[in-house]
């Protein structure tokens, strides 16, 4: 059982050129997440999705563009990179259950370098 | 809004002695409450979570943590260290409901273990 995938895990960019962050998950959850971490400032949402067709933004969306097409699937989309993209990014799944919700899986992260 | 406070971005200890890490959250329902470790270059990994029912919760590698809903607290603790905790440690907040799956980080606690 792989869990939450993500590729690439180390990506290198120069400002201005575009990407597709890819996650897969196969757990069958509705909810999944994308997240970026930077140093002292824990992990911070970027786009949500409760299921496929349905997305929403986060608390730092600017820059990212998402899309759910399967219930597997949840790639994030830089349009046009930009230094302060420079983090490393992590996909989540969860699923809310009949009695109490699932803890958020997480994948490995990618660590992206936009110089 | 949920927002998350983890007091003390460094906490040492010696081996063998308590690991105490605070965390406070302000949330204006009852929420869902994590605890997540990331050992370097890797994922998160759920320690502990509280949803319901009894306030005093116990995780992997010996790991607990108590809900008090008075004092907003969900501070995590562990009575002996050891070397392998050494880690950083996120305290997270799920306030449920039309909000589930969304989480808010605190931001982050870097555990040093000294022999």
């Amino acid at each position: 059982n792989a869990g939450v995938t993500q590729t690439p895990k180390f990506q290198v960019l120069k400002t201005g050129q575009s990407m597709t962050l890819q996650c897969a998950q196969d757990m069958n959850h509705e909810y999944m997440s994308w997240y970026r971490q930077d140093p002292g400032m824990g992990l911070r949402l970027i786009h949500y999705s409760v299921g496929a067709g349905i997305t929403d933004q986060g608390e730092v969306p600017n820059g990212y563009n998402v899309s759910r097409s399967t219930t597997e699937d949840f790639p994030l989309r830089l349009l046009s990179a930009a230094p302060s993209q420079t983090s490393v990014y992590f996909c989540a799944s969860s699923s809310p259950g009949q009695f109490t919700n699932t803890e958020a899986f997480f994948g490995q992260g990618t660590r992206l370098t936009v110089v | 809004a949920q927002s998350v406070t983890q007091l003390g971005s460094h906490v040492s200890v010696s081996e063998g002695a308590l690991v105490l890490l605070r965390c406070n959250y302000s949330s204006s329902v009852p929420p869902y409450l994590f605890w997540y470790v990331q050992y370097p270059n890797q994922g998160l990994q759920l320690l502990l979570k509280y949803t319901t029912g009894a306030t005093l919760v116990k995780g992997i590698n010996g790991f607990e943590a108590e809900f008090k809903k008075s004092e907003t607290s969900f501070h995590l603790t562990k009575p002996s260290a050891h070397m392998s905790d050494a880690a950083e440690y996120f305290c997270a907040v799920d306030a449920g409901g039309t909000s589930y799956g969304k989480l808010t980080f605190g931001q982050g606690t870097i555990l040093t273990v000294h022999p």
